[in-house]
């Protein structure tokens, strides 16, 4: 069974400093793994992807993720928060190789604070 | 070259009353999901399509929640005698199999 569990619904940080949000999964196979960013009153939205490639993966935006199979974490990080990524950011797990559900996390909220 | 629409994108009606709720996939995703979202709270998977298959029904909340798939083509979820705890974002989204999940902006539903 997969499940995706992200840490902290609520994150702040001061405009410039680094941005992490972290996001762990349990999966019974090869996971595909997907950061999608919400904005206010918006669909979501793909950040990036890991589908069993480079294991560091960059998206949108500037933002980046990596997968530790090890950790069985793959954690969204932003070297300098902007005020345009205030937003709500979901992490989600799928098997790979197979057309099936997707998992998503409940959710984390980034607040920039200027 | 159009993304997911949804459609209405807002509705608003009284308790017991049907709704329907409409998705128009990109063309060519195979799989279709329905998701709902309510107030501050993440994603609740509803259901899935994938080509002819059966569908996933298995996070459909109550019987009174279905919905259809013609083909490869649009979706309809259809909740009957709304409650006011159906209030939510659907969302509806396609993919091609394990790929990225394209969204729609979803249609808010309030029911009174």
């Amino acid at each position: 069974a997969q499940s995706v569990t992200q840490l902290g619904s609520h994150v702040s940080v001061s405009e410039g400093a680094l941005v992490l949000l972290r996001c762990n999964y349990s999966s019974s196979v090869p996971p595909y793994l997907f950061w999608y960013v919400q904005y206010p009153n918006q669909g979501l939205q793909l950040l990036l992807k890991y589908t069993s490639a480079a294991t560091l993966v960059k998206g949108i935006n500037g933002f980046e993720a990596e997968f530790k199979k090890s950790e069985t974490s793959f954690h969204l990080t932003k070297p300098s928060a902007h005020m345009s990524d205030a937003a709500e950011y979901f992490c989600a797990v799928s098997k790979a190789n197979t057309g099936n559900q997707f998992y998503f996390g409940t959710g984390t909220s980034l607040t920039v604070i200027p | 070259g159009a993304g997911v629409s949804q459609s209405p994108s807002n509705k608003v009606t009284e308790k017991g009353k049907d709704v329907e709720l409409r998705c128009d996939p990109i063309s060519g995703h195979t799989a279709l999901y329905w998701y709902r979202q309510r107030l501050g709270q993440g994603l609740e998977f509803l259901i899935y399509f994938q080509g002819n298959s059966a569908p996933d029904k298995s996070g459909l909340p109550s019987d009174r929640f279905s919905a259809e798939r013609t083909g490869e083509s649009v979706s309809t979820l259809t909740i009957q005698r709304t409650q006011q705890e159906d209030s939510a974002v659907y969302l509806c989204a396609s993919s091609r199999l394990a790929y990225e999940q394209y969204f729609g902006p979803g249609t808010r539903l309030t029911v009174t």
